[in-house]
């Protein structure tokens, strides 16, 4: 089982609609959670992170967090075309690991 | 300020030939890390390091890697005797501190031919 899993897509969606990007992971431990944008040929820039239980904003992008259900999500809202890009989801379970999940391909269609 | 650095952006080399590459984190940040991303992968953690700690050198693939960071600040990945297997980005991040928000380098791609 891996640590972390995503579906690899592609999701495709239209311009201004919210996108859903899932995220399991496995250990139950987990205590930091994160969201990263990979444009091709880039290197992942952070979005978001993810301590506790709940929702956090941070513009269009909200990330969720359900430890019972051992999973995170994010939506991004009003979705834009410069939004498509492969995003990772990563979790660090204890001590210094960070497992990367293989990223979910976005596209937003104009 | 000034973001994760890493060089060289690109660099082709010849199987079993020894190359080096340079990570320069954000100033201030304690905690670097490698990862490797092959074309179509995920990130594959290499190694970490922590302050003045011992680092954590688990994910390293085989003893041909290597790293080391010389006074807590700039850091060098070490591939001796290179595979083609090795043939992927090299990615560093630093965090402030351990287990938080991790900031990527532009990444080295490496070429073995």
């Amino acid at each position: 089982q891996k640590e972390v899993e995503q579906n690899s897509g592609p999701l495709s969606v239209p311009e201004g609609a919210i996108a859903s990007l899932n995220c399991t992971y496995s250990d139950r431990g987990s205590q930091s959670f994160f969201w990263y944008r990979q444009y091709s040929g880039k290197s992942p820039e952070l979005i978001m992170s993810i301590y506790s239980n709940g929702d956090k904003e941070d513009g269009r992008f909200t990330a969720q967090l359900n430890k019972a259900s051992q999973y995170v999500s994010l939506l991004i809202r009003d979705s834009q075309p410069s939004d498509s890009a492969t995003y990772l989801c990563a979790v660090n379970p204890t001590g210094n690991q960070f497992y990367f999940g293989t990223g979910t391909s976005l596209t937003v269609i104009p | 300020g000034a973001g994760v650095s890493q060089s060289p952006s690109n660099k082709v080399t010849e199987k079993g030939k020894d190359v080096e590459l340079r990570c320069d984190p954000i100033s201030g940040h304690t905690a670097l890390y490698w990862y490797r991303q092959s074309l179509g992968q995920g990130l594959e953690f290499l190694i970490y390091f922590q302050g003045n700690s011992a680092p954590d050198k688990s994910g390293l693939p085989s003893d041909r890697f290597s790293a080391e960071r010389t006074g807590g600040s700039v850091s060098t990945l070490t591939i001796q005797r290179t595979q083609q297997e090795d043939s992927a980005v090299y990615l560093c991040a630093s965090s402030l501190v351990s287990r938080y928000e991790q900031y990527f380098g532009p990444g080295t791609r490496l070429t073995v031919t």
